[in-house]
């Protein structure tokens, strides 16, 4: 079972913004950890869109960005675009579980 | 470039075992934590095992300990998951994740995959 919780869904219209959000608990990103983010096309393996809480690996676009405050932890896509159509996850370590642990998932569709 | 390549998956009966390996090149294979993660059809990721880069640290997720086995041998550049008394619902593809190095907890490079399908 997953300990994060995503919403199962966002869209949004080409050039729009939208959000995904990313809530756990205070053994996970409560208590310190960072949060990563995965984009994983159909069909595709994931890959590293955004590391500690919102820094980018490089050839990430500057229209990602992430952010953590607390509990929660947020993706931000700017600037919405076709190729964007993928899931996403995000992903902390847990204390409690001695683990990785991964979000829901979130599958962003582009109107 | 960082290339990890998953080998080793097939189909097993219910309660038979199989063995993944990963071999990783273009980095410092020894200098790197690596994790096993699973996805079921149709599924989220779920993280399966972690080793360290030494291998003298290791964790597994509650539902494959003591029933799964991660190693690595830094020789061979390569990583293993010996899976045992496997279950239908374990039916997924498995990938190998190096870490992230300095930024601890990631999984900052992944394989394309192996798929292990569990059925009689």
């Amino acid at each position: 079972q997953s300990v994060l919780t995503q919403p199962p869904s966002v869209s949004g219209a080409p050039g729009q913004r939208v959000t995904i959000s990313c809530t756990g608990s205070s053994s996970n990103l409560g208590a310190g950890y960072g949060v990563h983010w995965y984009q994983q096309p159909p069909g595709t393996a994931p890959k590293l869109l955004i590391y500690g809480n919102g820094n980018r690996p490089s050839g990430v676009p500057d229209r990602f960005s992430g952010s953590k405050s607390g509990t929660s932890a947020s993706l931000a896509i700017t600037g919405l675009q076709a190729e964007d159509e993928a899931d996403y996850y995000c992903q902390s370590y847990d204390s409690s579980l001695s683990g990785y642990v991964f979000g829901t998932g979130t599958t962003v569709t582009v109107l | 470039e960082v290339q990890l390549v998953e080998s080793g998956g097939g189909l097993v009966q219910p309660g038979g075992s199989l063995r993944l390996s990963c071999e990783g090149s273009g980095f410092t294979f020894s200098s790197y934590e690596m994790n096993w993660v699973r996805q079921a059809p149709g599924k989220g990721l779920e993280w399966v095992s972690y080793i360290s880069n030494s291998g003298s640290t290791i964790y597994y997720a509650d539902s494959v300990k003591g029933r799964f086995t991660i190693s690595r041998d830094n020789a061979k550049n390569s990583l293993y998951l010996q899976m045992n008394s496997l279950r239908a619902d374990e039916t997924a593809i498995y990938y190998c994740a190096r870490g992230g190095g300095a930024e601890p907890r990631l999984l900052a490079h992944w394989g394309q995959g192996t798929l292990v399908t569990v059925s009689s």
